[in-house]
């Protein structure tokens, strides 16, 4: 079974700052990673899937890299509705979480 | 649009089974490559993946959890259907559906979530 990982585990950004989260897996899983942003109370939000694509209606600030086992999620300048927690997920396994919050 | 919306008990009792229903619209269960899954976060933790179900009645499960687990659709009434045997405290959770895109893993519309707590 593929683990992911995900670090930093709590990240502190000022905005307008860019903000810059890793995703790692245990074994090679090509472009096949998505990721997805959660605030408090509201179910989550796919950002990107295939490593790169960004879904409908997400801003062009979110870019996704990386294939194999080694994934990047870039916001290029933190605006104030992006502070919350960000997963990773390839196919039946999520990430445990990046939480963005504010410097 | 695509809209999915969970419903169950939000209180079931140790050792019991868990139904949980997902009640979809805007699109069928019978369109190739289209499916539905599962997901559940307990409080404060993060996402965790349980099950997802095909238009071609392809089931997948979380392998930790895969002896409790049981994921079936209902075509014509736009639903499908998540039963968790033997409930524990540790299934204190929200659980959501959601719809993954066609051929990809990833959800890009998910419901609301339901809490569920298990308790005595």
């Amino acid at each position: 079974e593929i683990v992911m990982t995900q670090s930093p585990a709590t990240l502190s950004v000022s905005p307008g700052e860019r903000a810059t989260l890793s995703c790692r897996a245990s074994q090679s899983v090509s472009s096949n990673l998505a990721w997805y942003q959660q605030k408090p109370g509201q179910a989550p939000r796919l950002l990107i899937y295939g490593a790169s694509t960004r879904a409908t209606g997400i801003p062009a600030r979110f870019s996704g890299s990386g294939s194999g086992t080694e994934f990047t999620l870039t916001i290029s300048s933190l605006q104030s509705e992006d502070f919350a927690v960000y997963y990773c997920q390839h196919r039946g396994t999520f990430g445990p979480g990046t939480k963005v919050d504010i410097k | 649009q695509i809209t999915l919306k969970e419903s169950g008990p939000t209180l079931v009792k140790p050792t019991q089974t868990l139904t949980l229903t997902c009640t979809f619209s805007g699109f069928s269960l019978s369109t190739s490559g289209v499916g539905v899954g599962w997901i559940r976060q307990p409080p404060g933790k993060a996402l965790e993946w349980l099950a997802l179900i095909y238009w071609d009645d392809d089931k997948r499960y979380s392998p930790s959890l895969k002896s409790r687990l049981t994921i079936t659709k209902d075509t014509s009434k736009n639903q499908v259907v998540l039963t968790m045997t033997n409930m524990d405290p540790v299934d204190t959770a929200t659980y959501y559906c959601a719809h993954p895109i066609v051929a990809t893993d990833a959800f890009d519309i998910w419901g609301q979530g339901t809490m569920v707590t298990v308790s005595s």
